[in-house]
């Protein structure tokens, strides 16, 4: 089983609705969680972080955490094409590494 | 612009020959990070600092791979005899552990990724 997993998509979306990622990790110790953006051919981009159970929102952007259930989503309202992109969540390992998914690739059409 | 730096941002080489890369972290962060990315996968680890000194390496960091950071500032990975398998994205990211003092807001230990080195092993 992988640390982090991730449905690799595509996730195909139409403008304006809500986009809606998952992951699941499978240490239960784990606190920190991190959802990053990528580009193709760039470089991760941070877009929220969560530690604690519940919704965090910021701007369009929504994180879920349920450590009962070891799982993390992320929400994108009102989608937007320039939302396409790889997806990537990553748990905060010892040393504070950061162990990633494999990502899911966002679509959002006209 | 005060992000994370990585240099060269291309490179191609011959199978056996040695590479270097250098990364320079974002200035107040003491903490820096190597990642490997191939394509269709996350972030991989490669190794951390924490100030000048190594504290973790993953196994997936053979010998042929070292990495510095001589007075915690910027880092180098070097690696020598490269094989095609060692094709990727290597990404460096930085961060700034908390300290008392700190608004809890302005450290969270958050990374933060630089532009990457694409390597090519031919």
């Amino acid at each position: 089983q992988k640390e982090v997993e991730q449905n690799s998509g595509p996730l195909s979306v139409p403008e304006g609705a809500i986009a809606s990622l998952n992951c699941t990790y499978s240490d239960r110790g784990s606190q920190s969680f991190f959802w990053y953006r990528q580009y193709s051919g760039k470089s991760p981009e941070l877009i929220m972080f969560i530690y604690s159970n519940g919704d965090k929102e910021d701007g369009r952007f929504t994180a879920q955490l349920n450590k009962a259930s070891q799982y993390v989503s992320l929400l994108i309202r009102d989608s937007q094409p320039s939302d396409s992109a790889t997806y990537l969540c990553a748990v905060r390992g010892g040393y504070n590494k950061l162990i990633f998914g494999a990502g899911t690739r966002l679509a959002v059409h006209p | 612009d005060t992000g994370v730096s990585q240099d060269p941002r291309h490179k191609i080489t011959k199978r056996g020959q040695n590479v270097t890369f250098r990364c320079d972290p974002i200035s107040e962060h003491n903490r820096l990070y190597w990642y490997r990315q191939t394509l269709g996968q996350g972030p991989e680890f490669l190794t951390y600092f924490q100030n000048e000194a190594q504290l973790e390496k993953s196994r997936l960091l053979s010998d042929r791979f070292s990495a510095e950071r001589p007075k915690g500032s910027f880092s180098t990975l070097e690696i020598q005899r490269t094989e095609q398998g060692d094709s990727a994205m290597y990404l460096c990211a930085s961060s700034l552990n908390w300290h008392p003092g700190l608004p809890s807001a302005a450290s969270t230990d958050t990374q933060y990724f630089g532009p990457g080195t694409r390597l090519t092993v031919l």
